[in-house]
């Protein structure tokens, strides 16, 4: 089955520490996306990858790092610098036509 | 005024009843839109791009209207199971960096 794989599901961190989201997808797709929704709230772009080697920061990049060393992988680090960490991450990955989602990890920070 | 922005709901529809929202956008050069789907605490799917010339899928149309910068949903006898956030989603242009902005979403609920 294609598609795109988070882990973990659910996820506690003490203030302070940096913390890896894993996302992986099958779907021989270029670009790739991690977004943060709040309740209540819409999708907002952490960051992006076109390509492999290459990444963008979105419109909340601050606090966030990635990396994007092969094609199927796009982890998320939630470095300490981030002020406001608990939310549910989202990664994607797009074709021409449609934008795919994982499953989402839910990170609670206290 | 934010890029997109839609009605945050709810709305407590009867089963079998028509239910309609809008969403309007800020940037009059987007080119795509879509309606996704995301029920509680999962991931949004997409539901149907939305075409200019408006579109159906079985209980669902989709209608743009770029004069008045807004698009809509219509769901048409309504299902207890099409109770869910509705996400509007609209594709900036290729100058603001080709990528999707998302509403808060509207919230609708079935009820028997």
């Amino acid at each position: 089955d294609g598609g795109i794989t988070q882990s973990p599901k659910y996820l506690f961190r003490k203030e302070g520490q940096n913390v890896t989201l894993s996302c992986e997808q099958n779907l021989n797709h270029d670009a790739m996306y991690w977004y943060r929704q709040d309740p209540g709230q819409g999708l907002r772009l952490i960051y992006y990858s076109q390509i492999v080697n290459d990444f963008q920061k979105g419109d909340i990049a601050e606090g966030y790092s990635v990396s994007r060393e092969k094609k199927e992988s796009f982890p998320l680090t939630v470095t300490s610098a981030q002020k406001n960490p608990t939310a549910f991450y989202l990664c994607a990955s797009r074709s021409t036509s449609e934008q795919y989602f994982g499953p989402g990890t839910r990170l609670t920070v206290t | 005024r934010k890029e997109v922005e839609q009605d945050p709901g709810p709305f407590n529809v009867p089963e079998g009843a028509t239910v309609a929202f809008n969403c309007t956008y800020s940037n009059s050069a987007s080119q795509s839109f879509f309606w996704y789907r995301q029920d509680c605490r999962k991931e949004p799917k997409l539901l149907m791009s939305v075409y200019s010339s408006g579109n159906e899928d079985g209980r669902f149309t989709a209608q743009l209207n770029r004069a008045s910068q807004y698009i809509s949903l219509l769901i048409r006898d309504s299902k207890l199971s099409d109770s869910a956030t509705y996400l509007c989603v609209v594709n900036r242009p290729p100058a603001a960096g080709n990528k999707l902005t998302f509403g808060g979403g509207t919230r609708v609920l079935v009820k028997p």
